[in-house]
């Protein structure tokens, strides 16, 4: 079983549609991230959260540390959203390693 | 502007050869780490390092060398060992002991 875990693979919405992407991992972690992965490749980070929430324009970005899962929300979807988003935790036992990440969910939004 | 500068975006090598992937940032970071993307899967750490001379294996380091003779520039070789080199790579550097990590554009490696 992967340490992280997102949900969905694969999403199409219509423009405008609200969007959630999930995360659940299974170890304690000190940090979590979302990131965004164009279609060149080039990767950016959006959030990093160890607890609450945050927002960031038409993103919201909450984590549930009991429940081990955060949730990447996309308000008013545009196509300029279409990316991959990943989601990546930072072990709590402070590893040099660094972060260990989700495979992505692929999110298309249709004009 | 700072950030982290990955070369060539595109390579193609035949099999069997080595090839060097370029990596160098301008964040006065400290550490930096090498990463691998496969279709469906999550990034795999290649090989990582703390400080200027030293550098420790990830999880997939078999087929990889590295070098970090200086604190700005963290090369990849891909050599001939290693199985199946076709992939994206991706290079991040952070300021050690800080979660915050910058990544590269990537490099899209091609072996015919």
């Amino acid at each position: 079983k992967n340490e992280v875990e997102q949900s969905p693979q694969n999403l199409t919405a219509q423009e405008g549609e609200f969007i959630t992407i999930n995360c659940s991992y299974s170890v304690g972690i000190s940090a979590l991230h979302w990131l965004q992965q164009h279609p060149g490749g080039g990767i950016v980070s959006l959030f990093m959260l160890s607890s609450g929430k945050k927002k960031h324009g038409r993103l919201i970005a909450t984590i549930n540390i009991q429940e081990k899962h955060s949730s990447l929300h996309i308000t008013a979807s545009h196509p300029r959203d279409s990316a991959v988003y990943i989601c990546a935790v930072r072990s709590a036992s402070g590893s040099a390693r660094q972060l260990t990440f989700g495979s992505g969910t692929q999110l298309t939004v249709l004009p | 502007d700072g950030g982290i500068t990955q070369s060539p975006k595109y390579l193609f090598r035949k099999e069997g050869q080595n090839v060097t992937l370029s990596c160098e940032q301008n964040l006065n970071h400290d550490a930096m780490y090498w990463y691998r993307q496969d279709p469906g899967q999550g990034l795999r750490l290649i090989y990582y390092s703390q400080i200027v001379n030293d550098f420790q294996k990830g999880d997939i380091a078999e087929g990889y060398s590295v070098s970090r003779e200086k604190k700005e520039s963290f090369p990849l070789t891909v050599t001939s060992a290693q199985k199946n080199p076709t992939a994206f790579y991706l290079c991040a550097s952070s300021i050690l002991g800080q979660t915050e990590a910058f990544f590269g554009q990537g490099t899209r490696l091609t072996v015919v």
